[in-house]
């Protein structure tokens, strides 16, 4: 079983809908978890953390963590072209070092 | 503020070759990571400073591989005798968490892309 598992997609959804991505971890003592976006030829940009679990917002993004269920998400609400990208989700079993997913590609179809 | 940076932005070299890769942290961050990231895939952990010392080296591949951080900002992973699977781009991180802290977003430099002939 993979520490960090993620759908790689494509997952494609029109625009102005709401994009759903999900990932789901192994280590039940990680206490950090972090959505990063990276265009294609750039670097991870971090996006969102979240710590505690329930849903936090931050414009049109929330993420949602059940760390029962060993699960985080991302919503995009509003979804636009300029949101394709590859969506990383990152854990942190161990104190300071991120673990990855492989991504999610996100393609946002006008 | 200046994000994280790095230098070269690409480096292509021959088998065997050694090199340099280079991390500007952003000022502050006593914080500061390399990951090594293959086409299709997540960002892989290599290495974890925490001020001057290597707090975290697990993820260095072997001993061709080696990493300093003298003064606590710049840092330089080292490539010695090159092979083709090394191939990859080398993201740096900083972060502004202190050792052992849960709270620990990390930002990204812009990569090096290393080619190995």
């Amino acid at each position: 079983q993979k520490e960090v598992e993620q759908n790689s997609g494509p997952l494609s959804v029109p625009e102005g809908a709401i994009a759903s991505l999900n990932c789901t971890y192994s280590d039940r003592g990680s206490q950090s978890f972090f959505w990063y976006r990276q265009y294609s030829g750039k670097s991870p940009e971090l996006i969102m953390s979240i710590y505690s679990n329930g849903d936090k917002e931050d414009g049109r993004f929330t993420a949602q963590l059940n760390k029962a269920s060993q699960y985080v998400s991302l919503l995009i609400r509003d979804s636009q072209p300029s949101d394709s990208a590859t969506y990383l989700c990152a854990v942190n079993p161990l104190r300071n070092k991120l673990t990855f997913g492989t991504g999610t590609q996100l393609k946002v179809e006008l | 503020g200046a994000g994280v940076s790095q230098t070269p932005s690409n480096k292509v070299t021959e088998k065997g070759k050694y090199v340099e890769l280079r991390c500007d942290p952003i000022s502050g961050h006593t914080a500061l990571y390399w990951y090594r990231q293959s086409l299709g895939q997540g960002p892989e952990f290599l290495i974890y400073f925490q001020g001057t010392g290597a707090a975290d080296d697990s993820g260095l591949p072997n001993d061709r591989f080696f990493a300093v951080r003298p003064e606590g900002s710049v840092s330089t992973l080292k490539i010695q005798r090159t092979e083709r699977g090394d191939s990859a781009v080398y993201l740096c991180a900083s972060s502004s968490a202190g050792k052992g802290s849960s709270y620990n977003e990390q930002f990204f430099g812009p990569g090096t892309r290393l080619t190995v002939l």
